[in-house]
C-alpha cells in the first residue's frame, strides 16, 4: 500500500513569490492535515480538509490556503512568501474522525524562502 | 502556557535501560493521546495511541493516561540505540486538531 506522498521534496523561492505543496493520501483516507515544522521546533498545526471541506485552521495568516480534491489529494499554497515561512511542511492523512486520528505522514517538502 | 508540554531534553539512557519521557496538556476536554517518533530528517511516525486511563502496553512501549492530572507518558523499556529519536506527544480535541508537544529527544548510549 502506497504511503502519503508529498511533492516536490525540496522547493527554493524569494520573498514575494508564491509556493504550492501537494499531497497525496493514502488510499481510503478522505482527511488531509498539514502542518509546519520550523527548524528545531515542534509541529505548528496549519489545515485540515475532509471531504473537500476546510475543517479546521491552525493561527496561521491567510496567505496560507489550500485545497482538496475530489481524489482527496490536496494543495497547500503560500502567498507573499516571508523569510520565516522557510520550515518542512508535513501532510498528514487519516482514515478517522471525531477525536481518534491517527495521523499517517509524508516525507515532506522542505521550503527554503531567500 | 503552552497546550501540550514535553520535557525539554535531552533525555540520555544507557542501553537496557528504561527511558521514561513524560507530557502534560491543557485542554480537559481532549480525547486520545498519541506517541510519534521521528528520527532525524524523518517525518513522524505514529508510535503509540491511548485513549482511556491506565496504562496500554504494545512490546517495549508502554504509554500511560491520567485525565485528572493531564498527563501522559511513554515508557521504552530495555532501550535500544535504534530508539534514540525525537519523541513528540499529540493531544486530539473533538475538533479533530492534533495539537503537538515540542518533543524530547532521547539518546540511548551502547
Amino acid at each position: 500500500e502506497a504511503g502519503v506522498t508529498q511533492s516536490p521534496t525540496h522547493l527554493i523561492k524569494t520573498r514575494g513569490q508564491q509556493a504550492t505543496l501537494r499531497c497525496s493520501p493514502i488510499s481510503g483516507h478522505t482527511s488531509v492535515y498539514w502542518y509546519q515544522q520550523a527548524l528545531g521546533l515542534g509541529l505548528q498545526f496549519l489545515l485540515w480538509y475532509d471531504e473537500g471541506e476546510e475543517r479546521n485552521r491552525g493561527n496561521f495568516p491567510p496567505r496560507f490556503s489550500g485545497r482538496q480534491f475530489p481524489n482527496y489529494s490536496s494543495e497547500l499554497n503560500v502567498n507573499a512568501l516571508e523569510l520565516e515561512d522557510s520550515a518542512l511542511y508535513l501532510c498528514a492523512s487519516s482514515y478517522q474522525q471525531g477525536g481518534n486520528e491517527k495521523l499517517f505522514f509524508g516525507s515532506g517538502t522542505q521550503l527554503s524562502v531567500l | 502556557q503552552k497546550e501540550v508540554e514535553q520535557n525539554s531534553g535531552p533525555l540520555s539512557v544507557p542501553e537496557g535501560a528504561i527511558a521514561s519521557l513524560n507530557c502534560t496538556y491543557s485542554d480537559r476536554g481532549s480525547q486520545s493521546f498519541f506517541w510519534y517518533r521521528q528520527y532525524s530528517g524523518k517525518s513522524p511516525e505514529l508510535i503509540m495511541f491511548i485513549y482511556s486511563n491506565g496504562d496500554k502496553e504494545d512490546g517495549r512501549f508502554t504509554a500511560q493516561l491520567n485525565k485528572a492530572s493531564q498527563y501522559v507518558s511513554l515508557l521504552i523499556r530495555d532501550s535500544q540505540p535504534s530508539d534514540s529519536a525525537t519523541y513528540l506527544c499529540a493531544v486530539n480535541t473533538n475538533a479533530g486538531k492534533s495539537t503537538f508537544g515540542d518533543g524530547t529527544t532521547l539518546t540511548v548510549k551502547p
